[in-house]
């Protein structure tokens, strides 16, 4: 079964400075995505990034890239010049391509600070 | 962009009524997810329906039951309501490849369920 794993259940920084948020998942898949999502303090959920496991490259949106390890099943994401809004819940998920289920992390509670 | 739209976005209910929380897909989308989020916990799949028939099942309860029209919307209908059926509900679409992979779910801005 897949799993994904998020263990910095809460961490803070200041404005304008760079975070790392971390997950590794568990699968023997070989074709899947992985996601980040974002849950700010209104619960939308909303799509930070995507990532397909057959890229190498990984993935950018402006301030938010991602480090994806496949073979060590990693999957961070790193935000850069934080800012007061990005202050959320940060989920990390997985997809395979032939189970059109989303396994979620526990999530990251990222805070902002002025 | 369109995005999908979910309604009621806050619902009131008292144990043991009924409950019907309806989700309007992004257009073109032709897959429908429902997921049900307590307070600080991670979402729990519940549904999906891919071209109006159910395609996968997570952990719904009987007590809940759901279906896809023919304009691709969706309403997920809970029975006997309980308290712990307290917690936001999303709905998710997203569009199926020719090949047959998932694709990005999209969320909608989910229906707060308080039963008293």
């Amino acid at each position: 079964a897949q799993t994904v794993t998020q263990s910095q259940p809460e961490m803070s920084v200041q404005e304008a400075e760079t975070v790392t948020l971390s997950c590794t998942y568990d699968t023997s898949e070989n074709n899947y995505y992985l996601f980040w999502y974002k849950q700010p303090p209104s619960r939308q959920m909303i799509l930070v990034i995507r990532q397909e496991a057959y890229k190498q490259q990984n993935a950018t949106e402006n301030r938010f890239s991602v480090n994806f390890q496949k073979a060590a099943k990693s999957f961070s994401l790193k935000i850069s010049d934080s800012q007061l809004g990005d202050t959320a819940m940060y989920f990390c998920a997985f997809m395979m391509f032939s189970n059109y289920q989303l396994i979620w992390g526990a999530g990251t509670k990222l805070i902002i600070k002025p | 962009a369109a995005g999908v739209i979910q309604s009621p976005r806050h619902l009131i209910k008292e144990k043991r009524e009924t409950a019907t929380l309806k989700c309007y897909p992004i257009p073109r989308h032709d897959t429908v997810y429902w997921y049900q989020q307590g307070p600080g916990q991670d979402p729990q799949f519940l549904i999906s329906f891919y071209e109006k028939m159910q395609s996968d099942k997570g952990s719904i309860p009987d007590r809940f039951s759901a279906q896809q029209f023919s304009d691709y919307h969706s309403e997920l209908n809970m029975s006997s309501l309980e308290l712990g059926d307290s917690a936001l509900y999303f709905c998710a679409s997203s569009f199926r490849t020719s090949g047959g992979a998932a694709d990005t779910q999209y969320f909608g801005p989910g229906t707060r369920l308080t039963v008293l």
